[in-house]
């Protein structure tokens, strides 16, 4: 079965440290690989995804079939960074269905 | 952008009654839309995928006679909670997909409160 798998719940780091978000994934197939950020009070979108190799507000992600992970970098962190962040997998036989992560709450400290 | 709205943004209601939530993409037509469950501080669960003008296919362990989806245009599907219990309390939010490229981008909803007494 498809899994994805955040390890951490919680990552406070101070405003200008680096900061990464781990995310793994279990799919034997081709799998498509997306981060969504949720704001305080305010809708899930997307963040970026693996297929377009885009830099987004700083972040980026580079999908690493290996290792089967999907981490996501920030060199310098900024408060409006804090957020909840979801991985995401999207198989080639889910119709479009997402599978998320537990997510990561990120907490940027001045 | 692409954007999709819930209504009601918070409902409360009797147990034993029926809820209903409205989804929407506003500026886009979607032939799927997708609703999830959130308990708090806990992820997204997929409950269920609904597409225009067809039966929603539901999620392992998902009651479909209790959550009825109805998926009636390009632009709306609602979701029904019936004979609703305490349990069925949280946060229930949408998304829709676009029908054209990028096919496989989803656009979320702001979420809808349910809160049973």
């Amino acid at each position: 079965a498809q899994r994805v798998t955040q390890p951490e719940k919680l990552l406070s780091v101070f405003k200008g440290a680096p900061v990464e978000l781990k995310c793994n994934y279990s799919y034997s197939g081709s799998p498509e690989l997306f981060w969504y950020v949720q704001y305080s009070r305010q809708r899930l979108q997307l963040l970026l995804r693996h297929i377009s190799r885009e830099s987004i507000k700083g972040f980026t992600a580079d999908l690493n079939k290996g290792e089967t992970s999907f981490h996501l970098k920030k060199p310098f962190a900024q408060e409006e960074d804090s957020a909840m962040y979801y991985c995401a997998l999207m198989t080639t036989d889910s119709w479009g269905k997402l599978q998320f992560g537990a997510g990561t709450q990120v907490v940027v400290t001045p | 952008g692409a954007v999709v709205s819930q209504h009601p943004s918070w409902v409360i209601c009797k147990s034993g009654t029926s809820v209903k939530i409205e989804c929407r993409s506003l500026d886009f037509q979607a032939t799927t839309m997708f609703w999830y469950r959130q308990f708090p501080k806990q992820s997204l669960m997929l409950m269920a995928t609904s597409n225009e003008g067809s039966k929603a296919t539901y999620e392992q362990g998902v009651e479909k006679d209790k959550f009825l989806i109805n998926h009636a245009s390009l632009t709306l599907s609602t979701l029904t909670v019936t004979s609703a219990h305490p349990e069925d309390s949280s946060f229930y939010i949408c998304s829709a997909s676009l029908s054209s490229p990028p096919y496989n981008e989803q656009f979320f909803g702001p979420g809808t409160r349910l809160t049973v007494l």
